[in-house]
């Protein structure tokens, strides 16, 4: 069985500081590891996606991801925050078929 | 390309009255999902179609809840009777085998039961 704990539902960072949401993940085989953002009213859609290539994986507006087995993590940074990354970012894990088990979600809030 | 689509966007209706939540997944993805987003249990995964066939049913909260995908196009999710507690954003997803778990959501069902 496969899990992932979001550390923090909300978030807040001042625009321009480094953006930080932490995910740990829980998996029985090696895991793919993902990261969704879903904007007010809309669906999600995926961020980055880790599948046992680089640890370091980079995804779109400027995100990027960092697997880490030791630590079983995988956290979400943004050196600089943007008015329009205010959103909700969802941890996901799977176990290598598509089903895929998220985590609670963390609201990031970006202050001007 | 379109996405996938999901209908209606905003369903309110009474308790008791059967709702039904209609998806087109996108073309040629051979899996589709069904989720339930709430402010209290988070995003959880109900039901999952790989070629038309069910293939894990585990997360249906129970029987009111019954989901059919007749063909590679279309899928629905009713809820008979409704109840207040099932009013939560019911997200439909499709994905192909050939991207590993790369899932694509809609833009979701806002139920409301009242």
């Amino acid at each position: 069985a496969q899990s992932v704990t979001q550390l923090g539902s909300h978030v807040s960072v001042s625009e321009g500081a480094l953006v930080l949401l932490r995910c740990n993940y829980s998996s029985s085989v090696p895991p793919y590891l993902f990261w969704y953002v879903q904007y007010p009213n809309q669906g999600l859609q995926l961020l980055l996606k880790y599948t046992s290539a680089a640890t370091l994986v980079k995804g779109i507006n400027g995100f990027e991801a960092e697997f880490k087995k030791s630590e079983t993590s995988f956290h979400l940074t943004k050196p600089s925050a943007h008015m329009s990354d205010a959103a909700e970012y969802f941890c996901a894990v799977s176990g290598g078929y598509q089903k895929v088990t998220f985590g609670i979600g963390t609201k990031l809030q970006v202050i001007p | 390309d379109a996405g996938v689509i999901q209908s209606p966007r905003h369903e309110v209706t009474e308790m008791g009255q059967e709702v039904t939540l209609r998806c087109k997944p996108i073309s040629g993805h051979d899996y589709l999902f069904w989720y339930r987003q709430t402010m209290m249990r988070g995003l959880e995964l109900l039901i999952y179609f790989n070629n038309n066939v069910p293939i894990d049913d585990s997360g249906m909260p129970e029987d009111r809840f019954s989901a059919k995908m007749p063909n590679a196009s279309f899928s629905t999710l009713k809820i008979q009777p409704s109840e207040p507690r099932d009013s939560a954003v019911y997200f439909c997803a499709s994905s192909s085998s050939s991207r590993i778990n790369t899932i694509y959501f809609g833009e979701g069902s806002w139920l409301t039961v009242v």
